[in-house]
């Protein structure tokens, strides 16, 4: 599977938008990239995916350029209920998740 | 929207007790996992199901460790003989692949196991 790199925490204000990006460099050819959010005491929510480009659904944008050796996860207008760890997570889809530590999110007033 | 549940929400047990956790996934996913995180570490995953038979295991999961489908409905995990290092919560994750190649894993709430 291949190894992502995210930052360990990012502090935001409501209203704001926050882009947390992911590294990849050895992502392959069938590897999706998909990230994960998750508030203390719950279960992995799905958020996004994306193979190539930009995919946007009504939650979050999912950037990732040609190479595909990052991609950008991008929350737009934040509030306190988006403080959460935020995983990226890159492996073909009928496999075995990998969670790293994550980016924890924190949004405050 | 469909969920997958889990049970109990918290499950408290004696060191070498066996404990059942249970899941319900989603009706028509096909592909079911378990997975743990102990308080203030990663999720890590455990087992993959599908087509009634493992798919494939991690190192964690070792003959302690059993799953089955015994119905149409419901995937456990069973541990049979619990240690203090058990103490984690357990996540249940199904998934259904789609035809367009992007497949999610849907998980639970949880159940937190604690092992006294």
């Amino acid at each position: 599977l291949a190894k992502t790199t995210q930052p360990i925490s990012m502090d935001s204000y409501e209203g704001q938008e926050v882009n947390i990006t992911c590294s990849h460099n050895n992502i392959a050819t069938n590897d999706y990239i998909t990230w994960y959010q998750q508030f203390p005491s719950q279960g992995p929510r799905f958020i996004i995916q994306g193979y190539k480009t930009k995919v946007t659904n009504e939650v979050a944008s999912l950037f990732i350029p040609a190479d595909r050796k990052s991609s950008t996860l991008s929350l737009p207008r934040v509030s306190l209920s988006d403080t959460a760890v935020y995983y990226c997570l890159v492996g073909p889809n009928d496999y075995k998740l990998s969670f790293g530590a994550g980016t924890t999110v924190t949004v405050r007033a | 929207e469909p969920e997958v549940t889990q049970t109990p929400s918290h499950q408290v047990t004696q060191m070498g007790q066996e404990v059942i956790l249970r899941c319900v996934p989603i009706s028509n996913h096909l592909y079911f996992y378990w997975y743990r995180q102990i308080l203030g570490q990663k999720v890590e995953f455990l087992v993959s199901f599908y087509n009634n038979e493992i798919s494939e295991k991690s190192e964690i999961f070792d003959d302690q460790f059993s799953v089955e489908r015994p119905d149409g409905s419901n995937f456990t995990l069973k541990i049979r003989s619990t240690k203090l290092e058990d103490s984690a919560m357990y996540f249940c994750a199904s998934m259904q692949p789609g035809t367009s190649g992007t497949d999610t894993q849907y998980f639970g709430p949880g159940t937190r196991l604690t092992v006294l």
